[in-house]
């Protein structure tokens, strides 16, 4: 089926410094998704993206995180500064019509804070 | 509120057993997807099923929406099908999904 990458699959970081997580979504999709998952909780929302902006987010997007997609490239979620509670597996999402289809999920970025 | 919830929360099955995964909703929804996390995290789409019901191998999803419930059956449970099933609702045009906590499966040989 349809594949979402992820890069890095995992990454360890100094509290303060920043974080760039890229994702390549499915070719022809035009919404794109990060959720966010801390080690034995739920999955929760951060933010969709569609048409360059940010439509959606949740309390979770703290002002420290931005998400670009400049044209032909990846998806990214950046973190800057970075905090010990963004310790967590973070998941790209894409899909070609804002509801009403699936999702398809890349494999997550492991990131650890310390 | 808690818009999805699963049950149960855990399952211990012996090899060759049938499971009934629940999920209810408290909210409308225009989409419903069931996924497979693997132990290691990654999630596997099993079905978009926002009504009615759905097939795939030895998997069987079926969405009511007046009854604002989904399952997911599985059928002669195999060791490979360990790990956490999530459903996760969807309700907005721009495609959200909101989670359930998952079941765990163990199925023992």
């Amino acid at each position: 089926g349809p594949k979402v990458l992820q890069i890095p699959s995992h990454q360890i970081i100094d509290m303060g410094q920043m974080v760039t997580l890229n994702c390549d979504p499915v070719s022809n999709h035009l919404y794109f998704y990060w959720y966010k998952q801390i080690l034995g909780q739920q999955m929760e929302f951060l933010v969709n993206f569609y048409n360059g902006k940010v439509m959606e987010k949740s309390k979770l997007f703290k002002d420290q995180f931005s998400v670009e997609r400049p044209d032909g490239s990846y998806f990214t979620l950046k973190i800057q500064p970075t905090a010990l509670e963004d310790s967590a597996v973070y998941f790209c999402a894409s899909s070609l019509t804002g509801s009403g289809n699936t999702l398809y999920f890349g494999e997550g970025s492991r990131l650890i804070v310390v | 509120g808690q818009q999805v919830q699963q049950s149960p929360a855990s399952l211990v099955l012996q090899e060759g057993e049938n499971a009934e995964l629940q999920c209810n909703f408290s909210t409308s929804l225009n989409s419903m997807q069931w996924f497979y996390q693997r132990p290691g995290g990654s999630l596997v789409s099993l079905f978009y099923n926002p009504s009615g019901t759905k097939h795939s191998g030895r998997l069987t999803s079926t969405t009511v929406i007046k009854e604002r419930r989904s399952s997911l059956h599985i059928s002669s449970s195999q060791t490979t099908d360990s790990g956490t099933y999530l459903c996760a609702l969807g309700g907005s045009a721009l495609g959200r999904l909101h989670f359930g906590a998952g079941t765990q499966l163990i199925v023992i040989p």
